[in-house]
């Protein structure tokens, strides 16, 4: 089973700022990873997939990056409502699929 | 707009039993495979299972193999999840999510997500 190890756990920026947040596989994983956003009380969101690409009517500051086994999400200047826990996954050789721990995007 | 609309979670004694659905709208139900997703009480995500669009080929998690049971009444734009032997570790909001694919192509990206249905194993 391939892990997926996301730092920090938790990143506490202001509001402009800009946001990285990193994603780590146990092994090469092509460019098959995802990020999601989840907010309190809500289902996740999907933001990016195949590393790269925005999924539909995600804003242009959230870009993703990374093949093999290191991946990034950039929040390029911060907006209120990007606070929130993010996660990554991974779609190469599954099932099973698997997600990192989140990483928690908070106001400082 | 793409709905999916879980239903059936409640509270259970471990060993019990429930049956999920997931009510799907917006798409044509039929051409895209199916996952389910838990979250446990202030945890990450996990991935349960998955089923084709014909229902053909189907997917668990080791820790829900031989106990959760995944199908789909395409007529009925339904999605279904038996579980059975529920243990605590079992408890959890669970998400019906659509796949990025369609028909034969399987993308193992969560395309869209339900708002959940919880699930509670406790005596």
């Amino acid at each position: 089973e391939i892990v997926l190890t996301q730092s920090p756990a938790t990143l506490s920026l202001s509001p402009g700022e800009r946001a990285t947040l990193s994603c780590r596989a146990s092994q090469g994983v092509d460019s098959y990873v995802a990020w999601y956003q989840q907010k309190p009380g809500q289902a996740p969101r999907l933001l990016i997939f195949d590393a790269s690409y925005r999924a539909t009517g995600i804003p242009a500051r959230f870009s993703g990056s990374g093949s093999g086994t290191d991946f990034t999400l950039t929040i390029s200047s911060l907006e209120p409502e990007d606070f929130a826990v993010y996660f990554c996954q991974h779609r190469s050789n599954w099932p099973p699929i698997t997600f990192g721990q989140g990483t928690r995007l908070e106001i400082k | 707009q793409v709905q999916l609309v879980e239903s059936g979670g409640g509270v259970v004694q471990p060993g019990g039993s429930l049956r999920l659905s997931c009510a799907a709208s917006g798409f044509t139900f039929s051409n895209y495979g199916m996952h389910w997703v838990r979250q446990a009480p202030g945890k990450g995500l996990e991935w349960v299972a998955f089923v084709q669009y014909n229902g053909n080929k189907k997917y668990y998690a080791d820790p829900v193999k031989g106990r959760f049971t995944l199908s789909r009444d395409n007529s009925k734009n339904t999605l279904y999840l038996e579980m059975n032997s529920l243990r605590a570790d079992d408890t959890a909001v669970y998400y019906c999510t659509k796949d990025q694919g369609g028909g034969r192509m399987v993308r193992g990206v969560f395309e869209y997500w339900g708002q959940g249905t919880r699930v509670t194993v406790s005596s």
